[in-house]
């Protein structure tokens, strides 16, 4: 089955410095590609997905891009502030199956 | 407009004894999915229901676990007998009939076995 690996596991910035989060998957029939945010005590919430027909995607300070051939996939926020801190799981699913297969996670630590 | 709702937000049960989880899907949604996570952990996704119907139960463990989403009313993780390693949060989302892009998790609840 399908197998979300997620790097780093932790990440800690100063606030206004960029963070990326990296991603890779096995399956190469995935074809959906979404990333939650997970505070301390909530339910996961879609921040931004991307699917395998686009190379990338940008809302205000976070964009996500996809490697199709070396299937990979990563978070990019810029500009990160104290409110951005959580822990950001990635997750993939292929066409025909609506589970979603997530990693591991990362907590994103902001610095003030 | 409510979100997907899910509750008790935190259940204590005794070894041997029976956790029902309860969950109320968005307006509008008809698809109903079910994730445990452990503590540090991500989400391993165990069932995949619409009304009436489990559709995709592959992550559901073969014993103890079942789950139903009946024509009125939420939809229901029962976990029968319950171990201490059933010890986690478990988390409801919903999506709607045109398709599974914008899940929407409810806020989760947090089984604990004593």
């Amino acid at each position: 089955g399908e197998n979300v690996e997620q790097h780093p596991s932790t990440l800690s910035v100063q606030e206004g410095d960029s963070a990326v989060i990296k991603c890779t998957y096995s399956d190469s029939a995935s074809n959906y590609f979404p990333w939650y945010k997970q505070e301390l005590g909530k339910g996961p919430q879609l921040i931004i997905d991307i699917r395998s027909n686009v190379g990338e995607k940008k809302d205000q300070r976070i964009a996500v891009t996809l490697n199709k051939t070396a299937k990979h996939f990563s978070l990019h926020i810029t500009e990160t502030q104290p409110e951005d801190s959580a822990v950001y799981f990635c997750a993939a699913s292929k066409a025909g199956r609506r589970a979603l297969t997530f990693g591991s996670g990362t907590r994103l630590q902001v610095q003030p | 407009n409510a979100g997907v709702m899910q509750n008790p937000r935190h259940l204590v049960r005794r070894r041997g004894q029976e956790a029902r989880l309860r969950c109320s899907p968005m307006k509008g949604h008809s698809h109903v999915y079910w994730y445990r996570q452990l503590p540090e952990e991500g989400l391993k996704f165990m069932v995949y229901l619409q009304k009436e119907n489990i559709i995709d139960e592959s992550g559901m463990p073969k014993e103890r676990f079942s789950a139903e989403f009946p024509k009125e009313g939420p939809s229901i993780l029962r976990i029968q007998q319950v171990v201490r390693g059933d010890s986690a949060a478990y988390f409801c989302a919903s999506s709607p009939p045109s398709g599974h892009y914008g899940y929407t998790f409810g806020s989760g609840t947090r089984l604990t076995v004593v």
